[in-house]
């Protein structure tokens, strides 16, 4: 099915191990980021990028890592998990529709906890 | 700098009956996009409808319709005939042409009671 995909689903770490978020679109969207959401916040985003080799920081982005070196992939990777990285992280794709809706498409999350 | 904001923790509604979620923004851009997503506790992202800053008539989806008012920096999601399957969480968000990621506010907790 066409979408975004995140893996894995469900991740426990423990504290000062390193991982790698897999996030992987299949409709040639050229923009991609990942959020995280905490309870009782919304989404707030961590990083971004808006093409291949190209790649920006978010609003909350220490701590994590990104690169894109594919149009389709765009990995997530925690370099010294910390309990405050305990959250579900969202991956997101979006394409220039000549409007401002940019048809944004989720991944289904992935739930990370960091003990 | 773009701010959600979304005053509401929870709400109840009886089904059947309407009910209206409130969101109110801040942005310094003339050309934006607004948003309503649904979040279910299964915790999938849905989204529900966009308005964009230009659009003169109000967005509308099915039961869901965007109550715009740009004077006031307004975006309320009205929801009409409240089913029990609209229980979720809903959250608004805003883009601009400056930045095409989402600012999300932080979300109110809707329950639809039998």
């Amino acid at each position: 099915n066409a979408g975004v995909t995140q893996t894995p689903k469900f991740q426990v770490l423990k504290t000062g191990q390193s991982m790698t978020l897999q996030c992987a679109q299949d409709m040639n969207h050229e923009y991609m980021s990942w959020y995280r959401q905490d309870p009782g916040m919304g989404l707030r985003l961590i990083h971004y990028s808006v093409g291949a080799g190209i790649t920006d920081q978010g609003e909350v982005p220490n701590g994590y890592n990104v690169s894109r070196s594919t149009t389709e992939d765009f990995p997530l990777r925690l370099l010294s998990a910390a309990p405050s990285q305990t959250s579900v992280y969202f991956c997101a794709s979006s394409y220039d529709t000549g409007a401002l809706n940019y048809g944004y498409t989720f991944g289904s999350g992935t739930r990370l906890t960091v003990v | 700098a773009q701010k959600i904001t979304q005053t509401q923790p929870g709400m109840f509604v009886q089904e059947k009956e309407a009910v209206t979620l409130d969101c109110t923004y801040d942005t310094s851009d003339q050309s934006y996009g607004l948003f309503w997503y649904k979040q279910p506790s299964s915790g999938e992202m849905i989204f529900l409808i966009y308005q964009g800053s230009y659009d003169e008539q109000n967005a509308t989806e099915g039961r869901y319709s965007l109550n715009f008012q740009k004077a006031r920096k307004s975006a309320n999601l009205v929801i009409s005939a409240s089913q029990l399957g609209d229980s979720a969480m809903y959250f608004c968000a805003i883009s601009s042409g400056s930045a095409r990621q989402l600012t999300f506010g932080s979300g109110t907790q809707l329950t639809v009671l039998p």
